[in-house]
């Protein structure tokens, strides 16, 4: 059982707008910052947003991200095709001698 | 541009132990920037962190599996090594090899493509 909670399935229709949700601890999210990745199907996973709501070079502005209190969100607009893949949260916990902890992953399907 | 290549045994018994090495090219090593450590993700299922290691030698691991584990770093080659001893089913995985910037945000920029271990007699 991972230590942050996700939706194991989210899904939309080309052109829409989903959002995945990070529900974790004051251990975790609630005193650190939250990154997302991004894993397409039999690839290695690929930094997606870091720092809550950053966005590294060549990721499209239609991916972005929130935290508010120990929950974190992942909102994809303009769905496309090729956004279908499994997306994991990540966090720093500061419990148990201190760990980096993730999401079970979301498996994003799109109709 | 930095690359990370994975290599080892694909196939491990049970109790004995798991060696990888990670390749790092486009990229020093020893620039005194960056962590380098491992992630690893059973089939069909999520990713667990395993530690990571700076330049210097000093290495941080994930509690859970603190026991069993020893990373090492090879500025000479520019590579950085797991071993997990006693290995049992529920160490098969694919082991991935990544790099942050050190703190505690923890952003795994770089990935390589990854390596399944699985551990069977």
């Amino acid at each position: 059982q991972s230590v942050l909670t996700q939706p194991p399935s989210a899904s939309g229709t080309p052109g829409q707008r989903v959002t995945i949700s990070c529900s974790g601890s004051s251990s975790n999210i609630g005193s650190n910052t939250v990154n997302w990745y991004q894993q397409l199907p039999g690839t290695a996973p690929k930094l997606l947003i870091y720092t809550n709501n950053q966005r590294p070079s060549g990721v499209p502005d239609r991916f972005s991200g929130s935290k508010s209190g120990t929950s974190a969100s992942l909102a994809i607009s303009g769905l496309q095709s090729e956004d279908e893949a499994d997306y994991y949260c990540a966090a720093w916990d500061d419990s148990l001698n201190g760990r980096v902890v993730f999401g079970g992953g979301t498996k994003l399907t799109v109709l | 541009q930095l690359q990370l290549q994975e290599s080892g045994p694909g196939l491990v018994k049970p109790s004995e132990t798991l060696s990888l090495t990670c390749a790092v090219s486009g990229g020093s090593i020893s620039s005194g920037i960056y962590y380098w450590g491992w992630i690893r993700q059973p089939p069909g299922k999520g990713l667990e962190w395993i530690g990571d290691i700076y330049s210097s030698g000093s290495a941080y691991y994930n509690p859970s599996l603190k026991n069993r584990v020893t990373m090492s770093v090879d500025t000479s080659k520019n590579q950085f090594s797991l071993k997990l001893t006693s290995v049992t089913a529920s160490d098969t995985a694919v082991y991935y090899c990544t790099r942050h910037k050190g703190g505690y945000d923890y952003i795994f920029d770089s990935w390589g493509q990854g390596t399944l271990v699985t551990v069977s007699s």
